[in-house]
């Protein structure tokens, strides 16, 4: 199957400063990614549809200014955590749909973050 | 969108057939049900997706009535590698899948 890389798979920050978090879909080009946040022992939710060339879509109650995505090229979206805060340390999932949806998403394998 | 609900966890041993039921009552004509299991720290994987009827791949069934306000996926012969929690989503063919609602899932534990 497809297959959706993410880097780095955990990341340790001290409070205030900012993470990127990559998301690569390695063997189809994807003009669509999602971003989750998954806290321990919770569902994910989906925090943002990253689209590519264009400004992503965040849901209802996602700070666009805290949680940066960038989906430059077909293959790349990014999500930068800036000014992290310990409330922010989490399990980042991200998702990409192949050009012809087939209603299956392909997910990354998860960065998990941990503000001190 | 339409929303999911599903048994928050289930026990099952080793060698027996698990079914996990989702309700799904408001899904639309277009949605199509789709599976997926999560390990712990890792991303959700597909496990097999049905607009009605049955399917079955190599490693699940999937079980969906007439009315498709609800599906069972059904696994054969768990293994302690199964132990993990199954989500049950309900989306648009052609639209953003990624857009589907995760529910609250369903833990399975398998034991020895």
């Amino acid at each position: 199957g497809a297959v959706v890389s993410q880097h780095p798979s955990w990341v340790i920050c001290k409070s205030g400063t900012s993470v990127k978090i990559e998301c690569r879909s390695l063997d189809f080009q994807a003009t669509t990614m999602f971003w989750y946040r998954q806290f321990p022992k919770q569902s994910l939710m989906l925090m943002a549809t990253s689209n590519e060339g264009s400004k992503a879509t965040y849901e209802q109650g996602v700070e666009k200014d805290k949680f940066l995505i960038n989906h430059a090229s077909l293959t790349l979206s990014t999500l930068t955590v800036t000014s992290a805060h310990p409330e922010d340390s989490s399990f980042y999932i991200c998702s990409a749909e192949p050009p012809s949806p087939t209603g299956e998403l392909f997910f990354g394998e998860g960065s998990r973050l941990t503000v001190l | 969108l339409a929303k999911t609900t599903q048994p928050i966890s289930m026990d099952s041993y080793e060698g027996q057939e698990v079914n996990i039921t989702c309700s799904h009552n408001n899904i639309a004509t277009n949605d199509y049900i789709t599976w997926y299991q999560q390990f712990p720290s890792q991303g959700p994987r597909f496990i097999i997706q049905g607009y009605k009827t049955k399917v079955t791949n190599e490693v699940a069934s999937l079980f969906i009535p007439a009315d498709r306000k609800s599906s069972t996926l059904s696994l054969p012969r768990v293994s302690l590698s199964d132990t993990a929690v199954y989500y049950c989503l309900v989306g648009g063919y052609n639209t953003n899948a990624g857009k589907s609602t995760f529910g609250d899932g369903t833990t399975l534990t398998v034991k020895p």
